[in-house]
């Protein structure tokens, strides 16, 4: 089946770094990706919807400059929370989509990024 | 708009037996999908199953079964002979004509042995 991988699956790092988490699809052609971000015991929250070598479409209240997107290729995505800080504490989920999705699984997910800000 | 309702944010069950998690949605196409997931405390999204708006039957894959009443607008799942490995987050998602999902806001599930 389709795997989508993601990394990394823990970062921990300092106040004011930046954080880039790689999302690649490693059997099919990810036309779509999407990034979400879930607090603990919550629900997953669409942070951005990007297309290959389109600009990513934001959800409103998510800050462009802070979480860049970029997706080059049609095998990877990537996430970069800029200038983090612990309030971007959070886990973050990419899912990817191919062009023509097959159901009953349009979307496959990435195992998820844990990123702890101190 | 889509939206997703699931209204238990725990449920508990005794090892062996079933359980049905809610799951009612709100949709204004005509032809959308439903999906369930299951989020163990790793963190990763596992697909259960998945019911089409047109499908004339409910879908069932395994222990699971998605019971669907689509003029109540609900697709409940039902996961018979709970084990404890079943102890997880579960999310109801939806997929219409913006061709992205939109979740519930989950059930914990305890399976108790």
């Amino acid at each position: 089946g389709a795997v989508v991988s993601q990394h990394p699956s823990w970062v921990i790092c300092k106040s004011g770094t930046s954080v880039k988490i790689e999302c690649r699809s490693l059997d099919f052609q990810a036309t779509t990706m999407f990034w979400y971000r879930q607090f603990p015991k919550q629900s997953l929250m669409l942070m951005a919807t990007s297309n290959e070598g389109s600009k990513a479409t934001y959800e409103q209240g998510v800050e462009k400059d802070k979480f860049l997107i970029n997706h080059a290729s049609l095998t990877l995505s990537t996430l970069t929370v800029t200038s983090a800080h612990p309030e971007d504490s959070s886990f973050y989920i990419c899912s990817a989509r191919a062009q023509e999705p097959q159901f009953p699984q349009p979307q496959h997910f990435g195992d998820g990024t844990r990123l702890s800000i101190l | 708009a889509q939206k997703i309702t699931q209204t238990q944010p725990g449920m508990f069950v005794q090892e062996k037996e079933a359980v049905t998690l809610d799951c009612t949605y709100d949709t204004s196409d005509p032809s959308y999908g439903l999906f369930w997931y299951k989020q163990p405390s790793s963190g990763e999204m596992i697909f259960l199953i998945y019911q089409g708006s047109y499908d004339q039957q409910n879908a069932t894959e395994g222990r699971y079964s998605l019971n669907f009443q689509k003029a109540r607008k609900s697709a409940n799942l039902v996961i018979s002979a709970s084990q404890l490995g079943d102890s997880a987050m579960y999310f109801c998602a939806i997929l219409g004509s913006a061709r992205q999902l939109t979740f519930g806001s989950g059930t914990q599930l305890t399976v108790l042995p």
